[in-house]
């Protein structure tokens, strides 16, 4: 069975353009969740998704957005990019919101 | 607040050798701890999760124990292998919400 996976795996961006990050959780997973990992930190908590509906958001600005469709896979959507955005981004789906994470491979983003 | 706290920052060890790793959370109410693998660059890999009742559990060569009276939990690595070069991140699932509380990891390298 095919685990997480995201979408692209390496971006380059410039200030103030907008990104959108594509993630496909394990098959009969129903929840998603995004974290931002900023070199030689731990991965910070975005948005978690279950069944559609967000269940879940961290400490970041309206800039940063996600949605779930009908397939359970997810986007994550960041406007009006800043330097400071540049950083791995993880996907994570489980079957329900509490139960184990599986991550997927990241992709790395870098704003110029 | 609900934080977690690991140390120490890094570690260098040679193979073949045994170490521990410290995990000190403020997290309330508790619902399980998990223990991370995170390789530079990639997604985190489960380890192990443990919950209020479990103080210790196993995965091959790592060994996580939990006090949950005294809010610790380690990570024990026996036998070190050059591939457990990475950072290994502590991790508490709160359990009034969908969130994960993420520690800063500890970088470990292990040398030949």
């Amino acid at each position: 069975d095919a685990g997480v996976t995201q979408s692209p795996t390496h971006l380059i961006k410039t200030r103030g353009q907008h990104v959108t990050l594509r993630c496909s959780p394990i098959s009969g997973h129903k929840s998603v969740s995004w974290y931002q990992q900023v070199l030689g930190q731990g991965p910070q908590f975005i948005f978690q998704y279950y069944e559609k509906e967000e269940r879940g958001r961290g400490n970041f600005p309206d800039r940063f957005s996600a949605r779930q469709f009908p397939n359970y896979s997810s986007e994550l959507n960041v406007n009006a990019l800043l330097l400071g955005d540049s950083a791995l981004y993880l996907c994570a789906s489980s079957l329900r919101g509490r139960y184990e994470q599986y991550f997927g491979p990241g992709t790395r983003l870098t704003v110029t | 607040k609900n934080q977690v706290e690991q140390s120490p920052q890094s570690l260098i060890i040679l193979e073949g050798k045994n170490c521990t790793l410290q995990c000190n959370y403020t997290v309330s109410p508790f619902s399980n701890l998990r223990w991370y693998k995170q390789d530079t660059g990639r997604g985190p890999v489960s380890l192990t999760i443990m919950t209020f009742s479990e103080n210790t559990k196993s995965n091959g060569r790592y060994t996580a124990t939990l006090d949950a009276d005294t809010k610790q939990s380690s990570l024990h690595i026996t036998a070190s292998q050059l591939s457990d070069s990475a950072s290994y991140i502590c991790v508490v699932s709160a359990d009034s919400n969908y969130q994960l509380i993420w520690g800063a990891g500890t970088k470990l390298i292990i040398k030949p």
